[in-house]
């Protein structure tokens, strides 16, 4: 069970969008559409912010919408705000109710 | 809305046993509508699932952490704890534990979190 690869870092200005992929394999993103997404600022817990791929829970953002392609989930982030700037994290059932994290993804806001 | 709470000591050394444990509220620890987990994550470095448990008790563990993790609920005390053994420095991490709906396969609620550090 390794972990999900995404990128280190992905940067934006205010108001543009930024896409961070997640990739697994056949044995995980590609099985099911179970990724959730995790936004965490310094010193925080994790927040859910997409489940099962591309819903979103009450109170978050439309501006975070998530997406899958094979073995790849992506999280977008459209207008991109200065809040937005933390650590993201994917998430994706593995089967046999075991999960597996990505790697993170720092997000920066010029 | 449920919230869960950490609790445990901050310092273990290392061949000892880490012992956690995660006071819910807000909701029934028994209840069929979640399930529970621990996640942790070392300094500086990614989140890594450790394992869940289920309102029956059944229990599901990272293999890479299987032979050194227990998880169990004590439905009494609206709990459920955290053991890791034979510890070493590598297990210095924050902890937390985190809530999984029935309806929804994701950690929905967390814990604060807690810092564990492995050394003598």
């Amino acid at each position: 069970q390794s972990a999900l690869t995404q990128p280190a870092s992905v940067s934006g200005s205010p108001g543009q969008s930024i896409t961070i992929s997640c990739t697994g394999t056949s044995s995980d993103v590609g099985s099911y559409n179970l990724v959730s997404w995790y936004q965490q600022h310094p010193g925080k817990a994790p927040k859910l912010m997409i489940y099962e791929g591309s819903k979103r829970p009450s109170g978050v953002s439309n501006r975070f919408s998530g997406s899958k392609s094979g073995n790849t989930a992506s999280l977008t982030i459209s207008g991109l705000q200065a809040e937005d700037e933390a650590d993201y994290y994917c998430c994706s059932y593995a089967g046999s109710s075991t999960f597996v994290f990505g790697t993170g993804t720092k997000v920066t806001v010029l | 809305q449920l919230q869960l709470q950490e609790s445990g000591p901050g310092l273990v050394k290392p061949s000892e046993t880490l012992s956690l444990t995660c006071t819910v509220s807000g909701g029934s620890i028994s209840s069929s509508s979640y399930y529970w987990g621990w996640i942790r994550q070392p300094p500086g470095k990614g989140l890594e699932w450790i394992g869940s448990i289920y309102y029956s008790g059944s229990t599901y563990y990272n293999p890479s952490l299987k032979s050194r993790v227990t998880i169990s609920v004590d439905t009494s005390k609206n709990q459920f704890s955290l053991k890791l053994s034979s510890v070493t420095a590598a297990d210095t991490a924050v902890y937390y534990c985190a809530s999984v709906p029935g309806i929804a396969v994701a950690f929905d609620y967390w814990g604060q979190g807690t810092l564990v550090t492995v050394s003598s």
